[in-house]
């Protein structure tokens, strides 16, 4: 049981560049999420989905496209990187949203620079 | 709009003694969870404890509680007997039950245990 994994864990980009993040979960979560973090600040959600072929805007979703093809992984786009998008970003699923209750469990995260 | 504050950047602990990590948060919505999260340096998000906002009693997790204030709108953080291992990035985190899907993370406070 792996939990949630994430690939890669660390990527290079020049502006313009695209790249596809990849985020797996082995717990049949229906719930998955993508936050970014920046230094000095906590997490925020870029987009999220409620259970396979569905995602929805988070709180910063500009620049970032998502796919939830599989109930198991979640895509994170970036289409044309901007040196603003340079992170951590993390992945993370819940089994449910019954109620304030279900705890999100991340992955490891993936550092992207982008120069 | 949902908000965490957490006012203290940085905390130092001399091993084994007690610290509070602290954290207010604001809603409007009358149910909502609260959680805590530990970030060590090799940067995983790690879930440690989940107070309910209609539950009774403070939780609590091994040497980790939860000091709900309600009335207060806090939700401090209270490790006992610090180890070298709790050295890490602490953030508190809500979700409501308005419908958002999100956590809505606060800053983060760097907790330092001194031996």
């Amino acid at each position: 049981n792996a939990g949630v994994t994430q690939t890669p864990k660390f990527r290079v980009l020049k502006t313009g560049q695209s790249m596809t993040l990849l985020c797996a979960q082995d717990m049949n979560h229906e719930y998955m999420y993508w936050y970014r973090q920046d230094p000095g600040m906590g997490l925020r959600l870029i987009h999220y989905s409620v259970g396979e072929g569905t995602t929805a805007k988070g709180e910063v979703p500009d620049g970032y496209n998502v796919s939830r093809l599989k109930k198991q992984n979640f895509l994170l786009g970036l289409e044309s990187a901007a040196p603003s998008q340079t992170s951590v970003y993390f992945c993370a699923s819940s089994y449910s949203r019954q109620g304030v209750g279900e705890t999100q469990y991340f992955g490891p995260g993936t550092r992207l620079l982008v120069l | 709009a949902q908000k965490i504050t957490q006012t203290q950047p940085g905390m130092f602990v001399q091993e084994k003694e007690a610290v509070t990590l602290d954290c207010t948060y604001d809603t409007s919505d009358p149910s909502y969870g609260l959680f805590w999260y530990k970030q060590p340096s090799s940067g995983e998000m790690i879930f440690l404890i989940y107070q309910g906002s209609y539950d009774q009693q403070n939780a609590t997790e091994g040497r980790y509680s939860l000091n709900f204030q309600k009335a207060r709108k806090s939700a401090n953080l209270v490790i006992s007997a610090s180890q070298l291992g709790d050295s890490a990035m602490y953030f508190c985190a809500m979700g409501s039950g308005a419908g958002s899907y999100q956590l809505t993370f606060g800053k983060g406070t760097k907790l330092s245990v001194i031996p």
